[in-house]
């Protein structure tokens, strides 16, 4: 167990709908970050948040969207979903740039 | 490498060989290397780190190697077991957590 918690596991839902997407860092991390992960391909870096604030993006489109809580959990909004949407989303928390990274298990998301 | 969203490159080995897994890193200011293992639709995993400081560190069969004159990172498996199929991927601390390589897929061959 990573200490990162995400959910759902899974969610299937049809084209055009909206989704949110949910994370709870590790005790103590202020880093969140998601990646997306379509079949057979590396992880692609979406969005970080540090403290509540955005720190860095990714290759987010617009139709993404996320935040930070002051619990420091996040949340990731996918809108309008295309069937290209459908993929592993993973949140991992980093307590700083010289530790490791915690991955959740991920939510597979599927648009059909 | 550092290159996101390719797919994935395969190494094929036979059980009970010895794996090499090679990673290239661009930003000489890294000072943080972490090999992560992802198996199949789980969140990837941390395996080993190494810091600048050192230029090998040894685990529980495996063995990263540091060679930061060409900005090399290698993670090497003894005795590869099926367990160790998976896609390994390397990351470094420069800049941010904003990228890993693009991964390579361990397969083993019983």
């Amino acid at each position: 167990d990573s200490g990162v918690t995400q959910t759902p596991k899974h969610l299937i839902t049809a084209t055009g709908q909206r989704v949110t997407l949910r994370c709870s860092p590790r005790s103590g991390d202020l880093s969140v970050y998601w990646y997306q992960q379509s079949l057979d391909q590396g992880l692609q870096f979406l969005i970080q948040y540090y403290n509540g604030e955005e720190r860095a993006k990714g290759n987010i489109l617009e139709r993404f969207s996320a935040q930070q809580f002051p619990d420091l959990h996040s949340e990731l909004n996918l809108s309008s979903l295309e069937l290209g949407d459908s993929a592993l989303y993973f949140c991992a928390s980093q307590l700083n740039l010289n530790t490791e990274a915690f991955f959740g298990q991920g939510t597979r998301l599927t648009v059909v | 490498g550092e290159s996101v969203g390719l797919h994935l490159p395969t190494l094929s080995v036979q059980e009970g060989d010895n794996s090499i897994i090679n990673c290239a890193y661009s930003n000489s200011a890294s000072d943080y290397f972490i090999w992560y293992k992802q198996e199949s639709g789980k969140g990837p995993q941390f395996i080993i780190d190494i810091r600048s400081n050192m230029d090998k560190r040894q685990g529980q069969r495996v063995t990263v190697l540091l060679n930061k004159t060409v900005k090399h990172l290698s993670l090497q498996i003894a005795a590869t077991q099926p367990g160790d199929s998976a896609v390994y991927f390397c990351h470094n601390n420069a800049g941010n957590m904003l990228t890993f390589g693009g991964g390579t897929r361990l397969m083993v061959k019983p």
